[in-house]
């Protein structure tokens, strides 16, 4: 079946850690997207990829760090920056300008 | 810059009552319009979408109709279940922002039996 793959589901990272985030697709789609969600409130974009080896700051980028270099694949590294790094992160990809597939996310918590 | 409103929640209604949540847009060009499902849990699934004014999109009893001159795309349902309790988030997408989405805040809806 086709879709979205993140892992892990759930991670815990310690203060000064850095963690990365997987996402892999087989859908075939050009664009890539790493959502942040927190509690009761609507999802922020860290980083978007619409080809491979290309990628652009969202919102809320400070921290975080990403590579594209297969188009299956969307790596999301929070770093030791990232003061506040507990939440639910979500991947997306899309075909161009049509709606987002969503992964299941993964919830980070700090230790 | 692109923004989307929705209705405060959360929202409780007791089964096979009428749902509507209230979703507008600020735009700078001719967005598209989706709403989408979460589940406790999990990531976010496609409910509806809707690609120009005046369209509808509908599925699973859900509809939304695209309204330029209000800039809104509310949320019907006319007899919600005990199952379609979840977060629901309304979201535009434009040609000038390319594929990126910008979310509501997301609405909280508890149906009980």
């Amino acid at each position: 079946d086709g879709g979205i793959t993140q892992s892990p589901k759930y991670l815990f990272r310690k203060e000064g850690q850095n963690v990365t985030l997987s996402c892999e697709q087989n859908l075939n789609h050009d664009a890539m997207y790493w959502y942040r969600q927190d509690p009761g409130q609507g999802l922020r974009l860290i980083y978007y990829s619409q080809i491979v080896n290309d990628f652009q700051k969202g919102d809320i980028a400070e921290g975080y760090s990403v590579s594209r270099e297969k188009k299956e694949s969307f790596p999301l590294t929070v770093t030791s920056a990232q003061k506040n790094p507990t939440a639910f992160y979500l991947c997306a990809s899309t075909p161009h300008r049509v709606a987002a597939f969503f992964g299941q996310g993964t919830r980070l918590t700090v230790v | 810059g692109n923004s989307v409103t929705q209705m405060e929640g959360p929202v409780t209604l007791s089964e096979e009552a009428f749902l509507t949540i209230n979703c507008t847009y600020t735009a700078t060009g001719y967005p598209s319009l989706f709403w989408y499902v979460q589940y406790p849990g999990e990531g976010l699934q496609l409910l509806l979408k809707a690609t120009k004014a005046d369209d509808k999109g509908s599925n699973k009893g859900f509809e939304a109709t695209y309204r330029k001159e209000t800039t809104s795309f509310h949320l019907e349902k006319g007899s919600v279940q005990v199952s379609d309790s979840a977060v629901y988030f309304c979201a535009l997408s434009d040609r000038n922002s390319g594929s990126r989405l910008t979310f509501g805040e997301g609405t909280q809806l508890t149906v009980n039996p």
